[in-house]
Parts: structure tokens; sequence; C-alpha cells
């Protein structure tokens, strides 16, 4: 079983709906949770860590749930501008940083 | 407010021949990571190093050395380019502490081609 699993998609949604993508992890001694956000060809970046009681942060809000070893992210409103891959990264604290293949995501006008 | 700078941006080489990738990172972090990234893979690591002078496998260490000599650089080095080698590395860093580790931060990448 691979570490760090994501349905790669493409989810392919019209302006203004909501989106939900889930990650699973295997390593259960995992400590840290995060998304980045990946344009075609650019490097990673921060989207938002995601902590045991959850966080929102404007259109996105992160879960996470360690009984099932997955977390979540949830897009609502989508915009045009959200299009992009969204990788799932884990930790285990003293461990590197291990990600997720991706999923892609289309916003369609 | 460098970040994370990664030397070259893309280079062209050709079968058995080396090379030196370089990052610097001028935040003070101690974990610095190598990647690559191949279309439908998605990252996978290279090498990482949890502090100066140190330095372990990642995933995919087949084939590349890497050398922490400074805090503040991570080199990744390719002693015989072979095709299969041709892809996008990226090198990144971050803060750890044996409970958790923050974000990590990225170069912008370096576009590998080996003909």
């Amino acid at each position: 079983r691979k570490e760090v699993e994501q349905d790669p998609g493409p989810f392919n949604v019209p302006e203004g709906a909501t989106v939900a993508f889930n990650c699973t992890y295997s390593n259960s001694a995992s400590q840290s949770f995060f998304w980045y956000r990946q344009d075609c060809r650019k490097e990673p970046k921060l989207l938002m860590s995601v902590y045991s009681s959850g966080n929102e942060d404007g259109r996105f809000t992160a879960q996470l749930n360690r009984a099932s070893q997955y977390i979540s992210l949830l897009i609502r409103d989508s915009k045009l501008s959200d299009s992009a891959t969204y990788l799932c990264v884990v930790s285990g604290g003293n461990t590197p940083l291990v990600f997720g293949k991706g999923t892609r995501l289309s916003v369609i006008a | 407010n460098a970040g994370v700078t990664q030397t070259p941006k893309f280079r062209v080489l050709k079968t058995g021949q080396s090379m030196t990738l370089l990052c610097a990172q001028d935040m003070n972090h101690e974990y610095m990571y190598w990647y690559r990234q191949d279309p439908g893979m998605g990252l996978r690591l290279i090498h990482y190093s949890v502090g100066e002078g140190t330095t372990a496998k990642g995933e995919v260490p087949d084939g590349y050395n890497v050398s922490r000599l400074k805090k503040q650089n991570f080199l990744l080095g390719l002693e015989s380019a072979a095709p299969s080698q041709t892809s996008v590395y990226f090198c990144a860093s971050s803060i750890s502490t044996v409970l958790r580790t923050t974000e990590a931060f990225f170069g912008q990448g370096t576009r590998l081609t080996v003909v």
C-alpha cells in the first residue's frame, strides 16, 4: 500500500460548484498534514496545513480523521483560478514529507 | 527574500555525462529534500538531509548522490546520466522537530533532459 494515496481525477466541475478531495495515509504515526497546490510546470506551494480540529481558510476547508487515517479538502464556490493539481502531504515528524500523486481539478466556465 | 533557489533551471545532458544540481536556502532550515517529478508519478523523494553533514536515501536514490557540507546548501549529483533521469527536479526545505514537520518551501525546479 502506498504511503499516501489520492484519487488522480481529473475532477471537472462548473464554476460555483463545491468539490471535495480525500487522501488516505498508511503511517499511523504521522503527525503533520498539508494540502499543497501545484500549477502546471510550477513548484508546489502550500495551500493549507491540516490540524486535528480541522481548519478553514475562506472557501477552503481541511479536515483530518486520525482514526480512519484520511484527510480531506473541500473547495466551495469553485473559481476558474482553482484549476490546478492538489497534493496531499504527510509527515511523521522526524521523517521526510511524503507526497501523494495529486488530484487534478479543472473548473469549467 | 530568496527562499529556495535552484541552479540551473534547465539543462540538456548527453548519456553518460555528469552534473551537479545546486539548491540553496536562506531560511536556516534544518531539513532539505530532493524530489523528482515525472508525468503520472507525482513527487518522489530521491534523498534528503536532516542537518549539515547528514544525508539519507529516499524512495528513488539509485543513480544519484548528495552532499550537505553547509547547512544552507544541498547538492544533487548525477555521476553518469541516463535517459531515465530525464525529469523535473525540485529541491525543498523545512523545519522539523521530533513532534512535527512544518511546511516545505520549494525551489522553482530544474528541467533536465538526458539524450
